[in-house]
């Protein structure tokens, strides 16, 4: 069975803590991403990356920064979070070839304080 | 404006049709997607329309693609209360890179 798998489901942080949200697929997909989701606003891409080490911005990447040093890992990071920076993030991967279709993984809620 | 637009909710009675709309920007999209989101957990791909397709069936879904009027609409037959969920509309833009709709959440009440 097909995986994507987040690090954590749930978290707490403090505001000015530096946050971690990692992503593991098992998938040997090229193309990885990570959104937001918050009520109303749907889904909106923070980062993406199609290959080791390689990155690109989204639509709102102003706070996070990633990394991808290994073709099944991405992770997330917020240096310095902000209270408006509580929401439910997910990770997504996909290959390049088919009909392209995104693989989630089940989401980390993040509650920054 | 946006580039995906939908409304936010539907309510329907256990047994009918649901209908839920989609109208998107981008007509150079090869693919467009419906997702599906359940209380607690991430997105999963219920169904897809390659873009020179006007309709395509599947089991209870029937997905239906007006590109003049760049309208998606995805129509659930006989609705149960396990389709309960939020559907995203979704469509390729530039890079292959899928942009979503804010998700319409379907409630099925009996």
């Amino acid at each position: 069975d097909v995986k994507v798998t987040q690090s954590s489901r749930y978290l707490v942080k403090r505001t000015g803590e530096k946050v971690f949200l990692e992503c593991v697929q098992d998938m040997d997909h090229e193309n990885m991403f990570w959104y937001r989701q918050d009520p109303g606003l749907g889904l909106r891409l923070i980062y993406f990356s199609y290959d080791v080490k390689m990155k690109e911005k989204g639509d709102i990447p102003e706070g996070y920064s990633v990394s991808r040093e290994k073709k099944e890992r991405f992770s997330l990071i917020l240096e310095s979070a902000s209270t408006n920076q509580t929401s439910m993030y997910l990770c997504a991967s996909s290959s390049p070839d088919r009909n392209r279709e995104l693989f989630f993984g089940e989401g980390s809620r993040l509650t920054v304080l | 404006g946006e580039d995906v637009e939908q409304s936010l909710f539907l309510s329907v009675r256990e047994g009918d049709s649901s209908v839920i709309n989609c109208t998107y920007t981008d007509s150079s999209s090869t693919y467009l997607y419906w997702y599906k989101q359940e209380p607690g957990a991430g997105l999963q791909l219920l169904t897809y329309i390659f873009s020179n397709m006007d309709m395509k069936q599947d089991q209870r879904l029937t997905v239906l693609l007006n590109k003049k009027d760049k309208h998606l609409s995805l129509r659930i037959a006989d609705t149960q209360t396990g389709d309960s969920a939020i559907y995203f509309c979704a469509f390729e833009g530039g890079s292959y890179i899928p942009t979503f709709g804010r998700g319409t959440s379907l409630i099925v009440h009996p």
